[in-house]
């Protein structure tokens, strides 16, 4: 079965700042991965997403990520955080049957 | 484009009582999903169709909840009765397909439920 972990419930960086969001994952197959966020009362919006190729991936609003197939893991970063970037990130896997499971998210706060 | 288009965006109801929702995907996509989000948590998979067909509904609910796709477009999602634990936010998202490939999902805004 597919699983995905978000080992940070909430994060605190201040503006200006560089940020790494973790996400690791079960899958048995080569995955699909993606980055979605989730603004307060809104859907989610795909920030980026990773299927086969260049393990580095770049996405929308200066977000990247980077996939290690040894480590399991997607972790996206951006290296310098807006007080806009406030919101709750999620990562997600998936499989070419089209199902996606969702990690439990990461809260971004923002500090001035 | 319009994206995906829900409706209501709040309801609060009464336990045992029913409610639904409604789900316009974007143009053109051909699968459509059903979520719900519990809060602090991450979208859980109720229900994907493929044009009007359900091709995974193994987590719906399927004694109260139910799901309809008529002409493989606009959806609707139904609760009857409600629950207190059915209160959550109930996402819906749409892609291409799986003959376009596996494409990303856009989400709707979601219907934020709540059952007192």
């Amino acid at each position: 079965a597919q699983s995905v972990t978000q080992p940070d419930i909430h994060i605190t960086v201040s503006e200006g700042a560089s940020l790494e969001l973790r996400c690791n994952y079960s899958y048995g197959a080569t995955p699909y991965l993606f980055w979605y966020v989730q603004s307060p009362g809104q859907g989610l919006q795909l920030l980026l997403k990773y299927f086969s190729g260049d393990t580095l991936v770049q996405g929308i609003k200066g977000f990247e990520a980077e996939f290690k197939r040894s480590q399991s893991s997607f972790n996206l970063r951006k290296p310098s955080v807006h007080w806009s970037d406030a919101a709750e990130y999620f990562c997600a896997v998936g499989g070419g049957a089209g199902k996606s499971t969702f990690g439990d998210g990461t809260t971004l706060t923002v500090k001035p | 484009e319009a994206g995906v288009v829900q409706s209501p965006r709040y309801k609060i109801i009464e336990k045992k009582q029913p409610v639904a929702f409604w789900c316009n995907p974007i143009s053109g996509h051909n699968t459509l999903y059903w979520y719900r989000q519990n809060l602090g948590q991450g979208p859980e998979l109720l229900i994907r169709y493929e044009n009007e067909e359900a091709v995974d509904d193994s987590q719906l609910p399927k004694d109260r909840f139910s799901a309809e796709r008529l002409k493989g477009v606009d959806s609707t999602l139904k609760i009857q009765p409600a629950e207190l634990g059915d209160s959550a936010v109930y996402l819906c998202a749409s892609s291409l397909g799986r003959l376009a490939g596996y494409n990303e999902q856009y989400f709707g805004p979601g219907t934020r439920l709540t059952v007192t």
